[in-house]
């Protein structure tokens, strides 16, 4: 049972243009999400979050937008660099039961074209 | 600024050795994860660790996998004997968790297991 599903698993754009990468979840649950970035041969580095108490939050060229009543946040980059090419991870945390666990979505490889 | 640290950073076994996969978590974190990702594969969740327990493990987590928190301060993975598809980075994260504000997990740089 995926909770947290990132359906694009890769998407391609220009330098300088907008990126942006969709994730969906199922666990009305989630209080806070977040946007991990890796590199090959790297482990994920945090990136940027979100409290459901919000509805966007930016930091420099990235902003992530939740909209809670569709179960959906974003994660916008703009302007797209080369060097923002990686593997986008959408992970998701709740309070729920004696549980504390980031649930992870399967990964968007995001390739910024020169 | 603190981080996460995994040694080794390669590991080479034989098909069938046990393997123990070392850890060394920020020291104020209360939730520790491991995490791997086959060659050219996803990462998959394996295992959290809270309050000296398995909070959650996945289908992968069979009973070749262990976890332990021996002496406070590292965090090990065992596989008891391994096998060829386990080879794969192995990533430990650890985060706060103790309100929503430190919900933010910090990865090692990974040890990669080759299993021959």
């Amino acid at each position: 049972d995926q909770q947290v599903k990132q359906n694009s698993p890769s998407l391609s754009v220009q330098e300088g243009r907008i990126s942006i990468l969709n994730c969906d979840y199922t666990n009305s649950m989630f209080d806070y999400f977040l946007w991990y970035k890796k590199y090959p041969a790297e482990g994920p580095t945090f990136l940027i979050s979100i409290s459901s108490i919000k509805d966007k939050n930016e930091d420099g060229r990235f902003t992530v937008f939740l909209n809670k009543s569709a179960k959906h946040l974003s994660l916008h980059i703009v302007p797209s660099q080369p060097g923002d090419s990686a593997v986008y991870f959408c992970a998701a945390f709740g309070l729920g039961g004696s549980n504390y666990k980031l649930t992870f979505g399967k990964g968007t490889l995001l390739t910024v074209n020169p | 600024e603190p981080e996460v640290t995994q040694t080794p950073s390669h590991q080479v076994t034989q098909m069938g050795q046990e393997v123990i996969l070392r850890c060394v978590p920020i020291s104020n974190h209360l939730y520790f994860y491991w995490y791997r990702q086959i060659l050219g594969q996803k990462v998959e969740f394996l295992v959290s660790f809270y309050n000296n327990e398995i909070s959650e493990k996945s289908e992968i987590f069979d009973d070749q996998f262990s976890v332990e928190r021996p002496d406070g301060s590292n965090f090990t993975l065992k596989i008891r004997s391994t096998k060829l598809e386990d080879s794969a980075m192995y990533f430990c994260a650890s985060s706060r968790g103790d309100s929503l504000m430190n919900t933010e997990a910090f990865f090692g740089q990974g040890t990669r297991l080759t299993v021959v």
